[in-house]
Protein backbone atom coordinates (compact mmCIF):
# COMPACT_ATOMS: atom_id res chain seq x y z
CA UNK A 1 0.00 0.00 0.00
CA UNK A 2 1.78 2.94 -1.16
CA UNK A 3 -1.14 5.14 -1.25
CA UNK A 4 -1.91 7.86 1.44
CA UNK A 5 -4.07 6.25 4.25
CA UNK A 6 -6.77 7.60 6.58
CA UNK A 7 -8.49 6.08 9.53
CA UNK A 8 -11.53 5.96 10.28
CA UNK A 9 -13.11 5.80 7.22
CA UNK A 10 -16.72 6.45 8.95
CA UNK A 11 -17.41 7.94 12.17
CA UNK A 12 -20.79 8.46 13.78
CA UNK A 13 -20.52 10.79 16.78
CA UNK A 14 -22.91 12.86 19.08
CA UNK A 15 -23.04 16.62 19.05
CA UNK A 16 -20.49 17.90 21.75
CA UNK A 17 -18.03 14.92 21.99
CA UNK A 18 -14.64 15.01 20.59
CA UNK A 19 -13.37 13.06 17.35
CA UNK A 20 -9.77 12.34 16.49
CA UNK A 21 -9.38 11.55 12.38
CA UNK A 22 -5.62 10.28 11.36
CA UNK A 23 -3.92 10.50 8.05
CA UNK A 24 -1.23 8.17 6.66
CA UNK A 25 1.08 10.28 3.85
CA UNK A 26 3.04 8.60 1.36
CA UNK A 27 6.32 7.30 2.98
CA UNK A 28 8.96 10.73 1.86
CA UNK A 29 6.39 13.02 1.27
CA UNK A 30 6.79 16.22 3.66
CA UNK A 31 4.06 18.35 2.70
CA UNK A 32 0.62 17.13 4.24
CA UNK A 33 -2.99 18.90 3.26
CA UNK A 34 -6.64 18.13 5.09
CA UNK A 35 -9.16 19.71 3.47
CA UNK A 36 -12.79 18.95 3.95
CA UNK A 37 -15.37 18.08 1.56
CA UNK A 38 -19.13 19.40 2.26
CA UNK A 39 -22.54 19.73 0.76
CA UNK A 40 -22.92 23.24 1.27
CA UNK A 41 -19.14 24.01 1.50
CA UNK A 42 -17.69 21.97 -1.61
CA UNK A 43 -14.02 21.30 -1.28
CA UNK A 44 -12.02 23.85 1.25
CA UNK A 45 -8.41 23.65 2.73
CA UNK A 46 -7.96 23.38 6.57
CA UNK A 47 -4.66 22.74 7.00
CA UNK A 48 -1.10 21.91 5.74
CA UNK A 49 2.10 20.75 7.25
CA UNK A 50 5.59 21.26 5.51
CA UNK A 51 8.70 19.61 7.44
CA UNK A 52 9.45 20.99 10.54
CA UNK A 53 7.73 24.50 9.59
CA UNK A 54 5.00 26.26 11.58
CA UNK A 55 2.01 24.56 9.90
CA UNK A 56 0.00 27.26 8.07
CA UNK A 57 -3.49 26.87 9.89
CA UNK A 58 -5.19 29.84 7.96
CA UNK A 59 -8.46 27.68 6.91
CA UNK A 60 -9.41 26.10 9.93
CA UNK A 61 -13.08 27.20 10.48
CA UNK A 62 -12.92 27.69 14.14
CA UNK A 63 -10.74 26.61 17.43
CA UNK A 64 -11.88 24.15 18.23
CA UNK A 65 -10.06 22.13 14.99
CA UNK A 66 -6.48 21.20 16.06
CA UNK A 67 -3.83 19.47 14.14
CA UNK A 68 -0.63 17.95 14.65
CA UNK A 69 2.10 15.98 12.99
CA UNK A 70 4.15 13.63 14.60
CA UNK A 71 7.63 13.23 13.49
CA UNK A 72 7.14 14.24 10.05
CA UNK A 73 4.91 11.76 9.47
CA UNK A 74 1.41 10.81 10.37
CA UNK A 75 -1.02 13.37 10.98
CA UNK A 76 -4.05 13.87 13.58
CA UNK A 77 -6.90 16.51 13.08
CA UNK A 78 -8.95 16.73 16.11
CA UNK A 79 -12.38 18.31 16.28
CA UNK A 80 -13.34 19.29 19.81
CA UNK A 81 -17.01 19.77 20.79
CA UNK A 82 -18.47 19.09 17.62
CA UNK A 83 -21.31 20.32 16.09
CA UNK A 84 -23.89 19.30 13.32
CA UNK A 85 -22.00 21.51 10.81
CA UNK A 86 -18.64 19.88 11.02
CA UNK A 87 -19.98 16.89 9.38
CA UNK A 88 -18.29 16.10 5.98
CA UNK A 89 -15.89 14.11 4.53
CA UNK A 90 -12.60 15.19 5.43
CA UNK A 91 -9.54 14.10 2.94
CA UNK A 92 -5.80 14.32 3.83
CA UNK A 93 -3.28 14.88 0.90
CA UNK A 94 0.36 14.75 0.69
CA UNK A 95 2.94 15.85 -1.76
CA UNK A 96 6.88 15.05 -2.17
CA UNK A 97 7.18 19.24 -2.02
CA UNK A 98 5.41 22.04 -1.69
CA UNK A 99 7.93 24.35 -3.37
CA UNK A 100 7.77 24.93 -6.98
CA UNK A 101 4.81 25.29 -8.99
CA UNK A 102 2.37 21.97 -9.81
CA UNK A 103 3.29 19.29 -7.56
CA UNK A 104 0.71 16.65 -7.22
CA UNK A 105 -1.00 16.12 -4.13
CA UNK A 106 -2.30 12.58 -3.43
CA UNK A 107 -5.54 12.36 -1.48
CA UNK A 108 -6.60 9.56 0.55
CA UNK A 109 -9.93 7.93 0.62
CA UNK A 110 -11.04 10.26 3.15
CA UNK A 111 -13.01 10.04 6.75
CA UNK A 112 -16.68 10.60 6.63
CA UNK A 113 -17.51 12.29 9.62
CA UNK A 114 -21.57 12.27 11.07
CA UNK A 115 -22.39 14.42 14.25
CA UNK A 116 -25.93 13.70 15.01
CA UNK B 1 -8.44 36.96 -2.75
CA UNK B 2 -8.14 34.13 -5.21
CA UNK B 3 -11.35 31.66 -6.59
CA UNK B 4 -12.11 29.24 -9.38
CA UNK B 5 -15.65 29.10 -10.69
CA UNK B 6 -16.69 26.31 -12.73
CA UNK B 7 -20.20 25.59 -14.56
CA UNK B 8 -22.49 24.41 -12.93
CA UNK B 9 -24.01 20.57 -13.33
CA UNK B 10 -24.89 17.59 -13.74
CA UNK B 11 -24.00 17.44 -17.31
CA UNK B 12 -25.59 14.37 -19.07
CA UNK B 13 -23.97 13.26 -22.50
CA UNK B 14 -24.60 10.68 -24.18
CA UNK B 15 -21.67 8.35 -24.99
CA UNK B 16 -18.74 9.37 -27.95
CA UNK B 17 -20.09 13.14 -27.35
CA UNK B 18 -17.97 16.30 -27.05
CA UNK B 19 -17.12 17.25 -23.47
CA UNK B 20 -16.67 20.84 -21.96
CA UNK B 21 -16.25 22.00 -18.62
CA UNK B 22 -16.26 25.72 -18.45
CA UNK B 23 -13.48 26.66 -15.41
CA UNK B 24 -12.29 30.46 -14.92
CA UNK B 25 -10.23 31.30 -11.93
CA UNK B 26 -9.52 35.29 -10.31
CA UNK B 27 -5.77 35.23 -8.94
CA UNK B 28 -3.86 38.23 -7.96
CA UNK B 29 -0.66 36.42 -9.48
CA UNK B 30 0.24 33.47 -11.71
CA UNK B 31 -1.36 30.32 -10.63
CA UNK B 32 -1.01 26.97 -11.51
CA UNK B 33 -4.29 25.35 -12.77
CA UNK B 34 -5.40 21.69 -12.04
CA UNK B 35 -7.90 19.22 -13.07
CA UNK B 36 -8.62 16.59 -10.61
CA UNK B 37 -11.39 13.80 -10.97
CA UNK B 38 -13.08 11.70 -8.54
CA UNK B 39 -14.85 8.76 -9.83
CA UNK B 40 -17.84 6.94 -7.66
CA UNK B 41 -16.58 5.18 -4.61
CA UNK B 42 -12.95 6.61 -5.34
CA UNK B 43 -11.36 8.84 -4.02
CA UNK B 44 -9.91 12.57 -5.46
CA UNK B 45 -6.79 12.22 -8.39
CA UNK B 46 -5.08 14.76 -10.70
CA UNK B 47 -6.05 14.16 -14.34
CA UNK B 48 -4.47 17.16 -15.89
CA UNK B 49 -2.14 20.32 -14.56
CA UNK B 50 -0.51 23.41 -16.23
CA UNK B 51 1.77 25.67 -14.88
CA UNK B 52 1.88 28.57 -16.97
CA UNK B 53 0.16 30.75 -19.29
CA UNK B 54 -0.68 28.85 -22.61
CA UNK B 55 0.18 25.11 -21.34
CA UNK B 56 -1.69 22.81 -22.06
CA UNK B 57 -2.13 19.65 -19.97
CA UNK B 58 -3.64 16.41 -20.92
CA UNK B 59 -4.44 12.98 -19.76
CA UNK B 60 -6.51 9.99 -20.71
CA UNK B 61 -7.78 11.77 -23.73
CA UNK B 62 -9.00 15.53 -21.96
CA UNK B 63 -7.41 18.53 -22.35
CA UNK B 64 -6.93 22.19 -21.23
CA UNK B 65 -4.87 24.89 -21.70
CA UNK B 66 -4.25 27.77 -19.55
CA UNK B 67 -5.74 30.76 -20.48
CA UNK B 68 -4.23 34.22 -19.21
CA UNK B 69 -6.03 36.37 -20.96
CA UNK B 70 -9.56 34.63 -20.14
CA UNK B 71 -8.28 33.61 -16.87
CA UNK B 72 -10.06 30.69 -18.12
CA UNK B 73 -8.69 26.34 -17.81
CA UNK B 74 -11.76 24.90 -19.65
CA UNK B 75 -11.61 21.10 -19.34
CA UNK B 76 -12.40 18.77 -23.06
CA UNK B 77 -12.59 15.91 -24.19
CA UNK B 78 -13.66 14.57 -28.10
CA UNK B 79 -15.18 11.34 -27.08
CA UNK B 80 -16.43 10.70 -23.81
CA UNK B 81 -16.94 6.93 -22.37
CA UNK B 82 -19.45 5.93 -19.68
CA UNK B 83 -16.40 4.95 -17.40
CA UNK B 84 -15.46 8.72 -17.65
CA UNK B 85 -18.62 9.37 -15.05
CA UNK B 86 -17.52 11.29 -11.90
CA UNK B 87 -16.76 14.04 -10.37
CA UNK B 88 -14.42 16.90 -11.78
CA UNK B 89 -12.76 19.73 -9.94
CA UNK B 90 -11.12 22.80 -11.24
CA UNK B 91 -8.59 24.01 -8.97
CA UNK B 92 -5.36 26.57 -8.38
CA UNK B 93 -2.52 26.72 -6.13
CA UNK B 94 -0.59 29.84 -5.64
CA UNK B 95 3.00 30.74 -4.63
CA UNK B 96 5.13 28.09 -2.75
CA UNK B 97 1.93 26.31 -0.20
CA UNK B 98 0.38 24.17 -2.42
CA UNK B 99 -3.03 24.58 -1.05
CA UNK B 100 -5.23 23.56 -3.37
CA UNK B 101 -8.41 25.97 -3.60
CA UNK B 102 -10.91 24.45 -5.58
CA UNK B 103 -14.09 25.38 -7.45
CA UNK B 104 -17.20 23.67 -6.33
CA UNK B 105 -17.42 20.81 -8.67
CA UNK B 106 -18.94 19.41 -11.81
CA UNK B 107 -20.69 15.87 -12.06
CA UNK B 108 -20.76 14.67 -15.91
CA UNK B 109 -22.84 11.70 -16.34
CA UNK B 110 -22.55 9.54 -19.69
CA UNK B 111 -24.69 7.34 -20.71
CA UNK B 112 -24.49 4.36 -23.66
Amino acid sequence: GAGVSQSPSNKVTEKGKDVELRCDPISGHTALYWYRQSLGQGLEFLIYFQGNSAPDKSGLPSDRFSAERTGGSVSTLTIQRTQQEDSAVYLCASSRLTSGRGNEQFFGPGTRLTVL
Amino acid sequence: GNSVTQMEGPVTLSEEAFLTINCTYTATGYPSLFWYVQYPGEGLQLLLKATKADDKGSNKGFEATYRKETTSFHLEKGSVQVSDSAVYFCALTMGNTGKLIFGQGTTLQVKP
